[in-house]
């Protein structure tokens, strides 16, 4: 069954700092993965995929997610937090029979200014 | 703006009542599915609906339902309400084998 986890219930970052959101992966064939934001009483908003292609994946507001294969990773990035970026983030992976998205428990992002 | 609107955006019902939310995709989608959003339990899948048709079905208790409708809204029904029904219900839609979902705003659901 496919499967995602973030293993980070909250992260903290002061601004200005990088920041690295984590997300591993288990699937069985090709993985088709999403990250996704969501603010406060709001919907979720799509950031970036990886669906084949280069391991970095560039994706809204300055973030962007590299694919490890062999770590069965996709990890989101962002080279420098912004006090606005402070958000619930989602990982998720398309599930190749049905295209339901299965999502991970959430990492909060808080950023300090 | 994602394109795929939610009614109503809140709410509020006593125990043992029934619910219908609705869900409009964003034009061209076929694919609907619904999520249930709670507290302490993530964003947990329901169903999805494809073209009319239900595709997957997800942790979706039984007085649960929903269905897809010719011109591919959809609706949620939610009956026998309990107080642990209460929580944020989104609907999303693709494209046919597309890549990302879009969300709506969801509906905020109070069971009192």
């Amino acid at each position: 069954a496919q499967s995602v986890a973030q293993p980070e219930d909250q992260v903290n970052v002061a601004e200005g700092n990088p920041l690295t959101v984590k997300c591993t992966y288990s699937v069985s064939g090709n993985p088709y993965l999403f990250w996704y934001v969501q603010y406060p009483n709001r919907g979720l908003q799509f950031l970036l995929k990886y669906i084949t292609g280069d391991n970095l994946v560039k994706g809204s507001y300055g973030f962007e997610a590299e694919f490890n294969k062999s770590q069965t990773s996709f990890h989101l990035k962002k080279p420098s937090a912004l006090v606005s970026d402070s958000a619930l983030y989602f990982c998720a992976v398309r599930d190749g029979n049905t295209d339901k998205l299965i999502f991970g428990t959430g990492t909060r992002l808080q950023v300090f200014p | 703006d994602s394109g795929v609107t939610q009614t109503p955006k809140h709410l509020i019902t006593a125990t043992g009542q029934r619910v219908t939310l609705r869900c409009s995709p964003r034009s061209g989608d076929l694919s609907v599915y619904w999520y249930q959003q709670s507290l302490d339990q993530g964003l947990q899948f329901l169903i999805q609906y494809y073209n009319g048709e239900e595709r997957a079905k997800g942790n979706i208790l039984e007085r649960f339902s929903a269905q897809q409708f010719p011109d591919l809204h959809s609706e949620l029904n939610l009956s026998s309400l309990e107080l642990g029904d209460s929580a944020l219900y989104f609907c999303a839609s693709s494209e046919p084998r597309g890549g990302e979902a879009f969300f709506g705003q969801g509906t905020r659901l109070t069971v009192v």
